[in-house]
């Protein structure tokens, strides 16, 4: 069974049109889950950490919840440069400090 | 934030000949590094885990003996593909904690390696 679950597996959006993402997570004592976004052929770039449920984190047009068993990254009004594959990563005891990534959502934006 | 400097970006090679890659902390020290494995349109997944001055631990899965990792200093871990094969070819990410910054991870710019 998978520990961190991303759906959709890919979205298409028109510029403009707000939507989003799920990360549902089954491990216990959460430390940490992470969004990362993530360019063809390159390595993942940080955007968020959340530890807490009930905490959220802006950056430009993404938001990013947490709740106990799930987290979502909102995209309002994404533009085609939004697009990427945004990967959801959680840290737990028995990991270390290692982080346990989804598939992640690939994300496509058209003009 | 950090950077973590990861070369080369990009390899070809023969099958049965060794690889190594090489993951630098540019501006920070980093006692642990990871290494990542990804497979086209699959998740990250994680090979191993490298610590300085130490062994590295290995997940279930993963040759130690095919993939070499060395973390002999604070801003350098190498990955070396040993007899590599075709079915190595793959995408590696090394990643590196900063202490300090929480449990915030840093990622290289991949290595795709090619076996042919």
């Amino acid at each position: 069974e998978d520990q961190v679950t991303q759906s959709p597996e890919a979205l298409r959006l028109q510029e403009g049109e707000s939507s989003s993402l799920n990360c549902s997570y089954t491990v216990s004592g959460l430390r940490g889950l992470f969004w990362y976004r993530q360019d063809p052929g390159k390595g993942p770039e940080f955007l968020f950490t959340l530890y807490s449920a009930g905490e959220e984190k802006e950056k430009e047009r993404l938001k990013a919840t947490l709740t106990k068993k799930e987290s979502f990254l909102h995209i309002t009004a994404p533009k085609p440069e939004d697009s990427a594959t945004y990967l959801c990563a959680v840290q737990f005891p028995e990991a270390g400090t290692a982080l346990i990534f989804g598939k992640g959502t690939t994300l496509s934006v058209s003009s | 934030g950090a950077v973590v400097s990861q070369h080369p970006s990009r390899v070809i090679c023969k099958s049965g000949t060794s690889v190594k890659i090489e993951c630098r902390s540019l501006d920070f020290q980093a006692t642990t590094m990871f290494w990542y494995r990804q497979f086209p349109k699959q998740s990250l997944m994680l090979m191993a885990t490298s610590n300085e001055g130490s062994k590295a631990t290995y997940e279930q899965g993963v040759e130690k003996d095919k993939f070499l990792i060395n973390h002999a200093s604070l801003t350098l871990s190498t990955l070396t593909v040993t007899s590599a094969h075709p079915e190595d070819s793959s995408f590696y990410i090394c990643s590196a904690r900063v202490g300090g910054l929480g449990e915030k991870l840093f990622f290289g710019s991949g290595t795709q390696l090619s076996v042919l």
